[in-house]
């Protein structure tokens, strides 16, 4: 129980284009969702907190309408990337809590993003 | 402010224990989790402690003291592919999880 999937898992795309990023709880009901990127032997940095139906709650110094988040239900959300350049190149990884287990996070497998 | 004090990198040997330690400072606490992270891949779920004492898993335990701000991670019989970051992640006041860098495990034949 409690997986998370995410797609694709990786993408390239020219500077200037939108990439969405899928995250799908699943086997259970997700009441929250989270978005995180990762750079290269840095730690998991936070975007933003989205609860279906709501707007999502984003970090500071996260550009809300840069990185679009959607949870138009319990079991999906998604991350467009807008106008990507190179320096959005990094690991996006979703993860979702709201299964049994209520305040666990469980996370999806990542998605590489390039943007060349 | 919140911040997470753990060793950047350890080593050990196939068949051995390692503990890996985790002191924290939080604004507020409602658990502690514990995640492996394998190069260029997601973190996977191993354990979470919301009381003191020590919570067994197979091969894996984990520990919590709140009153002392530490946690630790016990990996027993090592294994090849135990090599991996292993973060540890407390959850403050609001349910957020805090993260640090990590600690890169290295296992050695």
């Amino acid at each position: 129980g409690a997986v998370v999937s995410q797609h694709p898992s990786w993408v390239i795309c020219k500077s200037g284009t939108s990439v969405k990023i899928e995250c799908r709880s699943l086997d259970f009901q997700a009441t929250t969702m989270f978005w995180y990127r990762q750079f290269p032997k840095q730690s998991l940095m936070l975007m933003a907190t989205s609860n279906e139906g709501s707007k999502a709650t984003y970090e500071q110094g996260v550009e809300k309408d840069k990185f679009l988040i959607n949870h138009a239900s319990l079991t999906l959300s998604t991350l467009t990337v807008t106008s990507a350049h190179p320096e959005d190149s990094s690991f996006y990884i979703c993860s979702a809590k709201g299964g049994r287990d209520t305040d666990t996070q469980y996370f999806g497998p990542g998605t590489r993003l390039t943007v060349l | 402010g919140q911040n997470i004090d753990q060793p950047t990198e350890m080593t050990a040997t196939e068949g051995a224990i390692v503990q890996i330690n985790c002191t924290y400072q939080t604004s507020g606490f409602n658990g502690l989790f514990w995640y492996q992270q394998h190069a260029g891949e997601a973190p996977t779920f191993l354990s979470y402690n919301v009381l003191d004492g020590l919570e067994e898993k197979g091969r894996f335990s984990s520990f919590l003291s709140r009153s002392k701000g530490y946690s630790y991670l016990l990996l027993k019989e090592l294994q090849m592919k135990d090599s991996a970051s292993y973060l540890c992640a407390p959850m403050d006041s609001n349910y957020q999880l805090i993260w640090g860098a990590g600690t890169k495990l290295i296992i050695k034949p």
